[in-house]
């Protein structure tokens, strides 16, 4: 089955340490990006990427890092920098990075910041 | 102001009825309109896709867009408790969401 992938489902961090959160997508999509989902707000654009090796910040790219090394691959690192990172994160993906795509999501990863 | 506004409810309506959501928005570059649909603690499926005023159907759901307004609708006809989620309107030029409105359909 096609369709994107994150893990894990539930991740608990420490204040002061770095968490990576994994997206993995089967659809030969070349875009993907990561949102931040709060109660009450839409998502809020994290970072994206159009093409491997390529990536743009977003709106709220500060305390966040990522990388795209391969096409069917793009983790987002939360970093100790990141002053309120307890939230829902939802990876996407899309064909191109076009604006008359769609972009698809995958099930989230709830972060929480003990 | 915000780009997109959407009134967050929450919104319970009883089983069978005639559902309405709504967004505004206020940046004209916006031009491919969608409805997402999130239930809880899940990631959001694509609903409906629309570029043009007017409304588009899928069986029980109508999206309507009004660009001279800055307005869109989403109807949802005979509703049932599976619609029971939260609802996110989404729009393109740069993506962007409105905050999402919570409907439970009560049987």
């Amino acid at each position: 089955d096609g369709g994107i992938t994150q893990s894990p489902k539930y991740l608990f961090r420490k204040e002061g340490q770095n968490v990576t959160l994994s997206c993995e997508q089967n659809l030969n999509h070349d875009a993907m990006y990561w949102y931040r989902q709060d109660p009450g707000q839409g998502l809020r654009l994290i970072y994206y990427s159009q093409i491997v090796n390529d990536f743009q910040k977003g709106d709220i790219a500060e305390g966040y890092s990522v990388s795209r090394e391969k096409k069917e691959s793009f983790p987002l690192t939360v970093t100790s920098a990141q002053k309120n990172p307890t939230a829902f994160y939802l990876c996407a993906s899309s064909f191109s990075g076009q604006v008359t795509d769609t972009q698809y999501f995958g099930p989230g990863t709830r972060l929480t910041v003990l | 102001q915000k780009e997109v506004e959407q009134d967050p409810g929450p919104l319970s309506v009883p089983e069978g009825a005639i559902v309405s959501l709504n967004c505004t928005y206020s940046n004209s570059a916006f031009q491919y309109f969608m409805w997402y649909r999130q239930y809880s603690r899940k990631g959001p499926e694509l609903l409906m896709y629309t570029y043009s005023s007017g409304n588009k159907e899928d069986g029980r759901f109508t999206a309507q867009v009004d660009k001279s307004s800055k307005y869109i609708s989403l109807f949802i006809r005979d509703s049932q408790p599976s619609d029971s989620a939260t609802y996110l309107c989404a729009m393109r030029h740069d993506m962007r969401f409105g905050a999402g409105t919570r409907l439970t359909v009560k049987p």
